[in-house]
């Protein structure tokens, strides 16, 4: 059963700029959330997705956006790059809401 | 505000004894605790979980404890093996209320020396 997969791996981009993460889910699995890592903060809860709806959100400003599609895969998109974005971004699924979440590899996000 | 805390940022152990992690929450609405491994630029990769009407979880040689008195929950490693080095994190979720949400300490470094 292939694990949670996340694209691209590494990503360079300016300030100022947008950037899309996307998630395909363990199949099966309906709920995604996305964290964010960083040395100072740790991992930290953007949001969480559930039959497309969004169920849960962190505490993070309104540039941070998601979304879920009917295939549960799943995206996020950072507007208006600012240095401090720069971290791993962590997508996770679970079978259900609640249930344990399972990782991906992550996308190392760096803004110049 | 931190609600879940591990305050050993790194463990050193000694190959074939026991590691012991530890963790403590302060929201009394948690009821679900897990356990994952890490390594640098890579996911966290999930070990155990318990829920909060136990006190004990056993899986391999991974056990973990929950204290709810206490508000501590630990995870044994026995005996420990040099591939087990890495960051361990606990994490926790109040799954009624937040759905799965997970709330993470600030993570250990376990080092196993052979």
């Amino acid at each position: 059963k292939a694990g949670v997969t996340q694209t691209p791996r590494y990503l360079i981009k300016t300030r100022g700029q947008q950037v899309t993460l996307s998630c395909s889910p363990i199949s099966g699995h309906r709920s995604v959330s996305w964290y964010q890592q960083t040395p100072g903060q740790g991992l930290q809860f953007l949001f969480e997705y559930f039959s497309e709806t969004q169920r849960n959100k962190g505490n993070f400003p309104g540039r941070f956006s998601g979304r879920q599609f009917s295939n549960s895969r799943s995206e996020m998109n950072v507007s208006t790059l600012e240095l401090g974005d720069s971290a791993l971004y962590l997508c996770a699924s679970s079978l259900v809401l609640g249930a344990e979440a399972f990782f991906g590899q992550g996308t190392r996000l760096t803004v110049v | 505000d931190q609600q879940v805390k591990q305050n050993s940022p790194s463990l050193s152990v000694q190959e074939g004894r026991i590691s012991i992690l530890n963790c403590d929450y302060t929201n009394s609405m948690f009821d679900y605790f897990l356990w994952y491994k890490k390594y640098p630029a890579e996911g966290p990769t999930f070990l155990i979980s318990i829920s909060s009407i136990k006190d004990k979880n056993e899986d391999g040689r991974f056990t973990v404890f929950l204290n709810k008195s206490a508000k501590h929950l630990s995870l044994h490693i026995v005996p420990s093996q040099p591939g087990d080095s890495a960051v361990y994190f606990c994490a926790a979720s109040g799954v009624y209320n937040q759905g799965g949400k997970l709330i993470f300490g600030q993570g250990t470094e376990l080092s196993v020396k052979p």
